[in-house]
């Protein structure tokens, strides 16, 4: 069955530095694969996805995720965090079922920025 | 509309009372997804309905929940003689086709039972 792991629940890191936010997905085929942030209260936005191609993609916010196959990873990753990207943030592989595109969710990274 | 609008955005209700959650999805979009969000967890399928189609009802947790979509347009995810484990945010979704760009969200509903 198709899944999604985040391995980390909560990150922090102080605002300015680098960051990256780990996905591993489990699925048969070649995945469509998403980045979603949702802020306190809000529903969730899209960030980027992958669906062929350059493995290496662009978001808004200034995120970037990299598709690797041979370790079945797709890592979120941001040069510089500001202060406003606190948020939690949800992997999410598109798994084809009965026709159309099922979204399996990770269970989310919750991110914390230090000043 | 411009985007999914979801009412009500907070509801309370007595544990055994039934409740109804309406998503009203982006204009055009023939793709309606129901999620639920649970403290702490990530997001659960519920159903998921594009046009006509018979909806896939897979994901829905017991006989107590249903949903319908009238007229290709709204729809209403109701839940029946409410329990505490009901309560979490109940996330709605709509998409153009079959989904393979992502889907755009609602705000959700917190749901309550006390």
């Amino acid at each position: 069955a198709q899944s999604v792991t985040q391995p980390d629940i909560h990150i922090t890191v102080s605002e300015g530095a680098s960051l990256e936010l780990r996905c591993n997905y489990s699925y048969g085929a070649t995945p469509y694969l998403f980045w979603y942030v949702q802020s306190p209260g809000q529903g969730l936005q899209l960030l980027l996805k992958y669906f062929s191609g350059d493995t290496l993609v662009q978001g808004i916010k200034g995120f970037e995720a990299e598709f690797k196959r041979s370790q079945s990873s797709f890592n979120l990753r941001k040069p510089s965090v500001h202060w406003s990207d606190a948020a939690e943030y949800f992997c999410a592989v598109g798994a084809r079922s009965g026709g159309y595109n099922k979204l399996i969710f990770g269970a989310g990274t919750r991110l914390a920025v230090h000043p | 509309g411009a985007g999914v609008s979801q009412s009500p955005s907070n509801k309370v209700t007595e544990k055994g009372k039934d409740v109804e959650l309406r998503c009203d999805p982006i204009s055009g979009h023939t793709a309606l997804y129901w999620y639920r969000q649970s403290l702490g967890q990530g997001l659960e399928f519920l159903i998921y309905f594009q046009g006509n189609s018979a909806p896939d009802k897979s994901g829905l947790p017991s006989d107590r929940f249903s949903a319908e979509r009238t007229g290709g347009s709204v729809s209403t995810l109701t839940i029946q003689r409410t329990q505490q484990e009901d309560s979490a945010v109940y996330l709605c979704a709509s998409s153009p086709g079959q989904g393979r760009y992502g889907y755009t969200f609602g705000s959700g509903t917190r749901l309550t039972v006390v």
